[in-house]
């Protein structure tokens, strides 16, 4: 079994959609999630950086985490087309220790 | 804005030579890590370093790699003998361990291409 299982897509959704993205995984040794944004032959981009169960916003993102179901999820709200790019989903034990990474969802947010 | 920067952007290489990436993390980062990305995989840790040591090691990382931090600048990944298998994105990355949680903050990239 993967330690971090994420759906690579490529997700296609209309500008203004709701986005869901979602990654689970098998290590309860894992306390701390992180989602990435990467756009094409481009580094990962830190989105978002969760530490608890719980939700947490920034913008038109929100960062969902639940350690008992071992499940982690992004939203987007209303999605630009310049939201399209391939999204990480990337998890460490300690705080600054080695980050395991989802495969990537792709997205399209088509105009 | 402080970013990581990585040169070469592209490296060409045949196989069995050596190559040395090149990283520079922010400036007041004190952790410092190396991944990489095979074309169409997932993002791979291979090391990461701290107070002028690794800190931690995959299994990626055996006896062909080695980081260095040269100066109070620059952190390297040389790979001696260099395989078609290491094609790839090597990406840096650099944390500051005083600012809870310690988020890791990426390069562009350099692709290594192996002939």
């Amino acid at each position: 079994q993967k330690e971090v299982e994420q759906d690579p897509g490529p997700l296609s959704v209309p500008e203004g959609a709701i986005v869901s993205l979602n990654c689970t995984y098998s290590n309860s040794a894992f306390q701390y999630f992180m989602w990435y944004r990467q756009y094409s032959r481009k580094g990962p981009e830190l989105l978002m950086y969760t530490y608890s169960s719980g939700n947490k916003e920034d913008g038109r993102f929100t960062a969902q985490v639940d350690k008992s179901s071992k499940y982690i999820s992004l939203f987007i709200r209303d999605s630009q087309p310049s939201d399209s790019a391939t999204y990480l989903c990337a998890m460490s034990k300690t705080s600054g220790s080695r980050l395991t990474f989802g495969e990537g969802t792709q997205l399209t947010v088509n105009p | 804005e402080p970013e990581v920067t990585q040169t070469p952007s592209h490296q060409v290489t045949q196989m069995g030579q050596e190559v040395i990436l090149r990283c520079v993390p922010i400036s007041n980062h004190l952790y410092f890590y190396w991944y990489r990305q095979i074309l169409g995989q997932k993002v791979e840790f291979l090391v990461s370093f701290y107070n002028n040591e690794i800190s931690e090691k995959s299994e990626i990382f055996d006896d062909q790699f080695s980081v260095e931090r040269p100066d109070g600048s620059n952190f390297t990944l040389k790979i001696r003998s260099t395989k078609l298998e290491d094609s790839a994105m090597y990406f840096c990355a650099s944390s500051d361990p005083r600012e809870f949680p310690y988020e890791q903050y990426f390069g562009p990239g350099t692709r290594l291409t192996v002939t």
